[in-house]
């Protein structure tokens, strides 16, 4: 199973807007609505910040977003914060009952 | 409270074995699903395995055949058996709870650092 594949890096000012996308293939992202995405700061646990393609858990700010459009699934983080600057992951459920991520994207704001 | 503690990492030999644990408290984790997930200094998430009630754990194609995932209810305790190390499998490896039918990680513990040299 191939990682999903996501921009190494992406920037942006404080109170802009970004998107990371992530592509992946009909036996994943494009074959379920089971796209997650993780935020990770240096040191610590990933923390899900999106699932479902565009669902929020309690919890995380409205300015967090997810869409999906055949085989890419996209994070949009708006109202950039110094904050959001962390790695973010996204990760889909598989057609062989399996888990992918993607490689990761450095958030620098 | 509801986490997630892994422990069992550190200096191992290549070639050599290890088994990490991973204590659940505030849930149990024979209710739920529970996986395994790696990550490689300075590299990126790698899904490991998971295992649930029920039915056969699953393993990413690239540790098949040398970890084996396992869970003790009595102790609702998660574990890793990971065999004939290799150096490449030097990394944090965390245990997190995957939430049934919308199949996400919701729960992740601090991860333990295993460190495969010579």
């Amino acid at each position: 199973q191939s990682a999903l594949t996501q921009p190494a890096s992406v920037s942006g000012s404080p109170q802009q807007s970004i998107t990371i996308s992530c592509t992946g293939t009909s036996s994943d992202v494009g074959g379920y609505n089971y796209v997650s995405w993780y935020q990770q700061h240096p040191g610590k646990a990933p923390k899900v910040m999106i699932y479902d393609v565009s669902n929020r858990p309690s919890g995380v700010s409205n300015r967090f977003s997810g869409s999906k459009s055949g085989n890419t699934a996209s994070l949009t983080i708006s109202g950039l914060q110094a904050e959001d600057e962390a790695d973010y992951y996204c990760s889909s459920y598989t057609s062989s009952a399996t888990w992918v991520f993607g490689g990761g994207t450095k958030l620098t704001v | 409270e509801v986490q997630l503690v892994e422990s069992g990492g550190g200096l191992i030999q290549p070639g050599g074995s290890l088994r990490l644990s991973c204590a659940a408290s505030g849930f149990s984790v024979s209710n739920n699903y529970m996986s395994w997930v790696r990550q490689a200094p300075g590299r990126g998430l790698e899904w490991v395995s998971f295992i649930y009630s029920g039915g056969s754990p699953h393993y990413a194609d690239s540790v098949k055949g040398r970890l084996t995932i396992s869970r003790d209810n009595s102790k609702n305790t998660l574990y890793l058996q990971v065999n004939s190390l290799r150096v490449e499998d030097t990394a944090v490896y965390y245990c997190a709870r995957i939430l049934w039918r919308s199949w996400y990680f919701d729960l992740w513990g601090r991860g333990t650092l295993v460190t495969v040299s010579s």
